[in-house]
This record gives C-alpha cells, structure tokens and sequence, in this order.
C-alpha cells in the first residue's frame, strides 16, 4: 500500500508569516507533486519535482516555493502567507513510466488569518 | 476550451446504479483516472484507463472514448457508503505526469 505522510495536519498562520508544509513518502517514487484543493477549483497543481533536489512549477505557482532534499521528502514554502491562501494542500507521488497512479496524502488544512 | 468538466451532483439509490459522467478537452492525452473522495479526506485513486471501451473491475466500472472525449465511472449495486465525491483527471502527453483534474461528481445515494 502506497504510503504518503504529511505534516502538519492543519495549520494557523498569520498573514505574512513563513510556512512550511512537509510530505513524505516510503513509495520509492521518483514524481511527487503539491495540489491545493478549494471550493469552485478542484485540485490545482502548485509545483511538483521528478528527481531529487529539482522542482518545476505547477499551474498556480505564484507565492509558493518547493523544495525536494531527497527523494522521500518534498516542502512546500509559502514565504509570506497571504489570506487567499487559505486551504486545503494536498501532497501526492507517483512512479515512473507505467506506473500513473498519484497517491495521495492526508492533507493539510491551512488557515491564514 | 481546455478542461476537464463533470456535473456537480448526481443522486441515486441503494441497490441500483449510478453513472458519473466526465468531459474533456486538453492538449493531448495520455490517460484517464478516476478518484474517490469523501468529505475531509484526501482523493483515492480508483480506475486509470487509456483505451476506449469499457473496463469492469466489480463495484467500479469505466468507460472511454477518446474520439469523443468522454468517460464515465460506473458504479452498481450502490451503498450508501458510495456517497462521496467522484474526480475525473486527464494526463497531458510529456514528462511530468501532470493530472488535469473536474470539479468532482458530489454523488449522494439515499436509502
């Protein structure tokens, strides 16, 4: 069974505050990717990295920073948190060519105030 | 334009079926999954498919048609622990495994 961690689980944060999301995975996959879930949007791909110590952006990049040290772990940085980015993030990984199916973590709820 | 689109809702009842539709427009295909997902907890992955036709895997069937654009997640003899919602999501054709993901299907099974 795929196994994907993330913490925290849920977070409150000032506007303006550093923060830093972790996910970690015992999958041995090489892709993992970062997803921010709100009402009206569906999951929306933020950065997402295929090897380790690289990451590439995702869709709605802008205010957010990742960060891959190894190929278990991948963060997500928001520098100085903004109200709209107030939601839930998703942490996923998959394998490599013939393996698509992403695993999903437990999430992180985040509310900036 | 580009996208992946589903209905909002869906109702059905206990012991009969529901299909869940999905449409698509994107730029290329490499693809297609289907994600369960209930209230607060996190997507679980339920079905990929990337040839047309229709696949049976029990409770949980889908179909494709890639000329059409179109999928949908089948699910029988339904439960009422099949209330959730249902993802459709797309993979683009390149590198990076990217998922083009609907709204989600809310479906609701009543007794």
């Amino acid at each position: 069974e795929a196994a994907v961690t993330q913490s925290p689980r849920s977070k409150v944060a000032v506007t303006g505050g550093k923060v830093t999301l972790s996910c970690h995975q015992t999958n041995n996959h090489d892709y993992m990717y970062w997803y921010r879930q709100d009402t009206g949007h569906g999951l929306r791909l933020i950065h997402y990295s295929y090897v380790a110590d690289s990451t590439e952006k995702g869709d709605i990049p802008d205010g957010y920073k990742a960060s891959r040290p190894s190929q278990e772990n991948f963060s997500l940085i928001l520098e100085l948190a903004s109200l709209s980015q107030t939601a839930v993030y998703f942490c996923a990984s998959s394998g490599g060519l013939g393996q698509d199916t992403q695993y999903f973590g437990p999430g992180t709820r985040l509310l900036v105030l | 334009g580009q996208g992946v689109e589903q209905p909002d809702n869906l109702m059905s009842v206990e012991g009969t079926f529901a299909r869940v539709n999905c449409t698509y427009s994107t730029s290329g295909f490499n693809g297609l999954s289907w994600y369960q997902q209930r209230e607060g907890h996190a997507p679980v992955f339920l079905s990929y498919v990337v040839l047309d036709g229709l696949k049976d895997s029990g409770h949980f069937s889908t179909f494709l048609s890639r000329s059409n654009g179109y999928s949908y997640l089948l699910l029988t003899e339904l439960q009422i622990k099949d209330s959730a919602s249902y993802l459709c999501a797309v993979r683009e054709t390149g590198n990076t495994r990217k998922l083009i993901f609907g709204l989600g299907t809310t479906l609701q099974v009543q007794p």
